[in-house]
């Protein structure tokens, strides 16, 4: 059981670079959520998809796409990387029952230069 | 718009002190404020408090939330150089499409020096 697991654990980009982060949970959840963290900043949420089929715009979705391939897996497309996206970007699921904790990938450090 | 507001931001005490963190929020249609322990990785949970005047305790770690006046704290007593992470406080609302959504705040950093 791996819990939530995201690849690459690490990226450079060059601006105006594109690139796809994958997300995937094996806790049979229904909800699952993107967020970056930049320092001193908490976390702030992209993107999210409360169940299979649906996205919804989070705080900072400017610059970004996602897409809910099917329950397992929820990826983060940056189409033209930009040096503000630099950040380290968690995903995170949750099984959408009446419990609201929420469970983290290990993170992508993704550096834009 | 909704927000969750931490103090200190950051702190630094020595082992075997006590400290206490604060979170306060305003969210509409509160449900339940939840604390995560961050250590240079992935957030992980360790309370969830939906109900006002009700400690929740793990060893050395609890909580209490007040919902009257929109705030929750999080105490460490004799804390371990272990317990140095970032400390973020969540609140989550039952409001429409955001069923199920986390407000984060900004963290405290705890150090603890030996």
């Amino acid at each position: 059981n791996a819990g939530v697991t995201q690849t690459p654990k690490f990226q450079v980009l060059k601006t105006g670079q594109s690139m796809t982060l994958q997300c995937a949970q094996d806790m049979n959840h229904n909800s699952m959520y993107w967020y970056r963290q930049d320092p001193g900043m908490g976390l702030r949420l992209i993107y999210y998809s409360a169940s299979e089929g649906t996205t919804d715009k989070g705080e900072v979705p400017n610059g970004y796409n996602v897409s809910r391939l099917n329950k397992r897996e929820f990826s983060l497309r940056l189409e033209s990387a930009a040096p503000s996206q630099t950040s380290v970007y968690f995903c995170a699921s949750r099984s959408g029952r009446a419990d609201y904790e929420q469970y983290f990938g290990p993170g992508t450090r993704l550096t834009v230069t | 718009e909704d927000k969750v507001v931490q103090s200190p931001l950051s702190l630094v005490v020595h082992e075997g002190d006590t400290v206490t963190l604060n979170c306060s929020y305003e969210v509409t249609n509160f449900r339940s404020l939840l604390w995560y322990k961050q250590e240079k990785k992935a957030p992980t949970f360790l309370f969830m408090l939906t109900s006002s005047g009700i400690e929740k305790k793990s060893g050395r770690l609890s909580s209490i939330l007040d919902k009257k006046e929109l705030f929750s704290i999080l105490n460490i007593t004799a804390t371990q150089t272990g317990d140095s992470a970032v400390y973020l406080c969540a609140v989550s609302s039952t409001r429409g499409s955001t069923l199920g959504r986390l407000y984060f705040g900004r963290g405290t950093q705890l150090t603890v020096w030996p």
